[in-house]
């Protein structure tokens, strides 16, 4: 069965740091684009981040470009997101998919809840 | 960026009855590769969001056949022939045929 499971969410402050993961099983990691999306309480989903198999292609949300880093490791099955500069309005549970083609959200983890508050 | 824009916001269905949903985009979703890329997916309350239909009208591995979806271009509807208690939650349908991806901002589906 494809599994991905994110963690690292948690509290932080406004301005500070965290570093999503997500690792991948039951499916060839490195053949997989993957993706960041994010759903804020009570409302819908909004994209992040994506990145190719080989990382030669790297996209970003206008909202998080610049804050937001999305990096990839095959030989640990792993996706990352370091979140820099965090917001209030970066509070939301963070999703990592996967899927054929960079933009396929074929398979979802659980989520890994953020919240930015001081 | 492509504003996808779903219809209703709300849709109170009887069991064993049908729903449709659906979704317009501000700019035609056909890539250059001749695909459209339209995709719906459905999310139970406290659960991540799944995917049901891909390209249009594809279902995906282990989606029941009542879920259907049509359209072309920029107008796009998903169908349930019969719904089930299962079938509760929110729908969305998303755009990937170019970056950023967009969602519609969700059709809540509840029973009456």
């Amino acid at each position: 069965d494809v599994q991905l499971v994110e963690s690292g969410g948690g509290l932080v402050k406004p301005g500070g740091s965290l570093r999503l993961s997500c690792v991948g099983s039951g499916f060839l990691f490195s053949s997989q684009s993957l993706n960041w999306v994010r759903q804020p309480p009570g409302k819908g989903l909004e994209w992040v981040s994506s990145i190719s198999t080989s990382t030669s292609f790297l996209y970003y949300a206008d909202s998080v470009k610049g804050r937001f880093t999305i990096s990839r490791d095959n030989a640990k099955d792993s996706l990352y997101l370091q979140m820099n500069s965090l917001r209030p309005e970066d509070t939301a549970v963070y999703y990592c998919s996967r899927g054929w083609q960079l933009g396929d959200v074929e398979n979802w983890g659980q989520g890994t809840l953020v919240t930015v508050s001081s | 960026d492509i504003v996808m824009t779903q219809t209703p916001l709300s849709s109170p269905v009887t069991l064993g009855q049908p729903a449709s949903i659906s979704c317009r985009s501000s700019q035609s979703l056909v890539h250059s590769d001749g695909n459209t890329y339209l995709s719906w997916l459905h999310q139970r309350p406290g659960q991540p969001p799944r995917l049901l239909i891909y390209k249009i009208s594809n279902r995906f591995s282990g989606v029941p056949d009542r879920f259907s979806g049509s359209g072309a271009g920029t107008d796009f509807t998903l169908k349930i022939s019969r719904v089930e208690a299962e079938d509760v939650g929110v729908y969305y349908c998303m755009q990937s045929a170019q970056f950023p991806l967009t969602f519609g901002g969700g059709t809540k589906v509840e029973i009456k």
